[in-house]
C-alpha cells in the first residue's frame, strides 16, 4: 500500500494563479481531509468529505473548493491564489469518523504565492 | 469549538534524560485526544490515543499520556529519549463523534547527544 500520495511537493504560483492539489489513497477509507499548516500553527481544516460526493467546510474553507467523485482521490481547488494562502498542505484519510481513528496523512504540499 | 494549548514552543532535552510535553484543552463533555508526531519533511503519525477507559496510555516506542479531565490536560512523556524522537509534537482533541480534529500548534523536541 501507498498509504495516501500527494502531488506535486512543492509549487510557487503566482498572485491570482489557480492550481489542483492531488490526493490519492488506496487504503478504502470513507473519509478524508486537507489541512493547512502555517509556520508556527497547528493544522486547520479546511475540508473534509465523509464518502464519494458528500464534502463539508471545515475550519478555514474560504479561497478553496474540493470535489470526491471517488473513493481514492479528494482534490484541493485553488481558484486565485493569495499570499495568505502560502501554507504546506496535507491530505489526510481514516475509516470512519476522526474523533474515534486514526488519520494517515499524506507527506505535504508546501505552496508559495508571489 | 475546542481550542489546544501546548505552551512549550521548543523543548530541547539531553539524551536519556525524561521529557514531558504538555498539552491542555478547553473542557467538554466527552473528548477524545491524540498526539501526532512529525518527523522531518514527513506527514504527521499517530503516536497515542485516548478514546475511553484507562487514563494512562502509551506507545510502542516508549511515549506515554495521561488524560487528567479535572485539569484538562494531556501531557505526553517519556522517561528516556533518544536522538531519534527528535521531531515535532502535535496534540489534538476532538469532540465525540465529531468529524474535526482540533491541533495545537506544536512543540518542538530536540534530543541533544
Amino acid at each position: 500500500n501507498a498509504g495516501v500520495t500527494q502531488t506535486p511537493k512543492f509549487r510557487i504560483l503566482k498572485i491570482g494563479q489557480s492550481m489542483t492539489l492531488q490526493c490519492t489513497q488506496d487504503m478504502n477509507h470513507n473519509y478524508m481531509y486537507w489541512y493547512r499548516q502555517d509556520p508556527g500553527m497547528g493544522l486547520k481544516l479546511i475540508y473534509y468529505s465523509v464518502g464519494a460526493g458528500i464534502t463539508d467546510k471545515g475550519e478555514v474553507p474560504n479561497g478553496y473548493n474540493v470535489s470526491r467523485s471517488t473513493t481514492e482521490d479528494f482534490p484541493l481547488r485553488l481558484e486565485l491564489a493569495a499570499p495568505s494562502q502560502t501554507s504546506v498542505y496535507f491530505c489526510a484519510s481514516s475509516v470512519q469518523q476522526v474523533s474515534s481513528y486514526e488519520q494517515y496523512f499524506g507527506p505535504g504540499t508546501r505552496l508559495t504565492v508571489t | 469549538a475546542q481550542s489546544v494549548t501546548q505552551l512549550d514552543s521548543q523543548v530541547p532535552v539531553f539524551e536519556e534524560a525524561p521529557v514531558e510535553l504538555r498539552c491542555n484543552y478547553s473542557s467538554s463533555v466527552s473528548v477524545y485526544l491524540f498526539w501526532y508526531v512529525q518527523y522531518p519533511n514527513q506527514g504527521l503519525q499517530l503516536l497515542l490515543k485516548y478514546l475511553s477507559g484507562s487514563t494512562l496510555v502509551e506507545s510502542i516506542n516508549g511515549f506515554e499520556a495521561e488524560f487528567n479531565k479535572s485539569q484538562t490536560s494531556f501531557h505526553l512523556r517519556k522517561p528516556s529519549v533518544h536522538i531519534s524522537d527528535t521531531a515535532e509534537y502535535f496534540c489534538a482533541v476532538s469532540d465525540a463523534g465529531a468529524n474535526n480534529l482540533f491541533f495545537g500548534t506544536g512543540t518542538r523536541l530536540t534530543v541533544i547527544p
